[in-house]
């Protein structure tokens, strides 16, 4: 069994650039959730993506946009990037349609550094 | 690599003895919680889940207690290792889409 995959591990950008980061799913998994993890805190919900929809938003501005692809996995964008954007960009999937109670299962993220 | 535990309330323990890690959420209407783990320089890892109708759970060295009255959350760790040292965060869920809201985290260090 696969589990969730990132990538990259590490990217540098500049401020008012964008950013594509990507994600694939585990194995059997169908629904996609993006997390945004600044140091030294808990991860933040930023959106979650079913059937190739968003369906849930935290609070996030419109810049953070996201993709989900019919194989599953996923893409999360940021334009007009801010300094206050740098942190670690988490994925994390699971099994929606076998019951609401299933943990999340966590890629290892995209430490995200802008200049 | 760099830590997630930074300005984290940290928890020490001797290796052999068990540890106690409390969270304390703020929706009473969270039906489901769980405990995860993360390493430094990785993503978070499940260890344990319980939904509010229950109010123990158990796994292989773990154990989740559920207070709803004063809606607190623990995990105890029997016999804790020195692989055990990582922050632990507890998440809360409602029923619907799986939006996970997690704590502000422990950092437990295992002293050999």
């Amino acid at each position: 069994e696969t589990g969730v995959t990132q990538s990259p591990t590490h990217l540098i950008k500049t401020r008012g650039q964008q950013v594509t980061l990507r994600c694939s799913s585990q194995s059997g998994h169908n629904t996609v959730s993006w997390y945004q993890q600044a140091l030294g805190q808990g991860p933040q919900f930023i959106f979650q993506y079913y059937r190739e929809e968003e369906n849930g938003r935290g609070n996030f501005p419109p810049r953070f946009s996201g993709l989900q692809f019919p194989n599953y996995s996923s893409e999360l964008n940021v334009n007009a990037l801010e300094l206050d954007d740098s942190a670690l960009y988490l994925c994390a999937s699971s099994p929606r349609g076998q019951g609401i109670d299933s943990p999340l299962h966590f890629g290892n993220g995209t430490r995200l550094t802008v200049t | 690599g760099e830590s997630v535990g930074l300005h984290l309330p940290t928890l020490s323990v001797q290796e052999g003895d068990n540890s106690i890690i409390n969270c304390a959420y703020s929706n009473s209407a969270s039906d489901y919680f769980i405990w995860y783990k993360q390493e430094s320089g990785k993503g978070p890892q499940f260890i344990i889940d319980i939904r509010s109708n229950m109010d123990k759970r158990q796994g292989q060295r773990v154990t989740v207690l559920l207070n709803k009255t004063v809606k607190h959350l623990s995990l105890q760790i029997a016999a804790t290792q020195p692989g055990d040292s990582a922050v632990y965060f507890c998440a809360e869920s409602t029923g619907g889409y799986q939006k996970v809201t997690f704590g502000t985290g422990t950092k437990l260090q295992v002293i050999p």
